[in-house]
């Protein structure tokens, strides 16, 4: 069964550095978002990506954050400089276009925790 | 969006069926009822969805009556691995949809 793929699986960076997170979509999906779960907390929505442009971003997605797909196959979100609280799982998901009527499952990715120090 | 509303949690014994209601007193013509589960330290994982009356697979059953301002999911013979968070979502047919997810039902299955 095709699956979301994410790597690394845990990233420890230091206060100020950039990051990048991975993700490979499933493969004949064309809608890809990222979402991020402080500890204990709720899964929060920070982006969705379509047809190689941003179609929505959440308040937390701020300058700070910025999202690519460089080829076919990888899709990534970037923290240009992270704070004590970005420090949190990163959660990639993927859909298929659907025509209208039809729905739109989102399958998740198995997340990377992030760890600012 | 429709909001839903859910059990903060449930306990169950290893063997029983589990039964997690959802409200969404607002859902709207185009939204489907989605769940999902998620095991600590991972990603949600989609379990099932519908739009209204009866829909089964090989996880779970979800019921929906005519109204759909609720639904129920259906867990039959839960085992200890079953011990997580379900979240019931409402999503917008079509095209994509940001997915938000609210506090979820968190299920402890006893053995």
């Amino acid at each position: 069964e095709p699956e979301v793929t994410q790597t690394p699986s845990h990233q420890v960076t230091q206060m100020g550095q950039e990051v990048i997170l991975r993700c490979v979509p499933i493969s004949n999906h064309l809608y890809f978002y990222w979402y991020r779960q402080i500890l204990g907390q709720k899964v929060e929505f920070l982006v969705s990506f379509y047809n190689n442009e941003i179609s929505e971003k959440s308040e937390i997605f701020d300058d700070q954050f910025s999202v690519e797909r460089p080829d076919g196959s990888n899709f990534t979100l970037k923290i240009r400089s992270t704070k004590l609280e970005d420090s949190a799982m990163y959660f990639c998901a993927s859909s298929e276009a659907l025509r209208s009527g039809k729905t739109d499952t989102q399958y998740f990715g198995p997340g990377t925790r992030l760890t600012v120090l | 969006l429709a909001k839903t509303t859910q059990p903060i949690s449930m306990d169950s014994y290893e063997g029983q069926e589990v039964n997690i209601t959802c409200s969404h007193n607002n859902i709207a013509t185009n939204d489907y009822i989605t769940w999902y589960q998620q095991f600590p330290s991972q990603g949600p994982r989609f379990i099932i969805q519908g739009y209204k009356t009866k829909v089964t697979n090989e996880v779970a059953s979800l019921f929906i009556p005519a109204d759909r301002k609720s639904s129920t999911l259906s867990l039959p013979r839960v085992s200890l691995s079953d011990t997580a968070v379900y979240y019931c979502l409402v999503v917008l047919s079509g095209g994509y949809q940001k997915v938000t997810f609210g506090t979820g039902t968190k299920l402890q299955v006893i053995p």
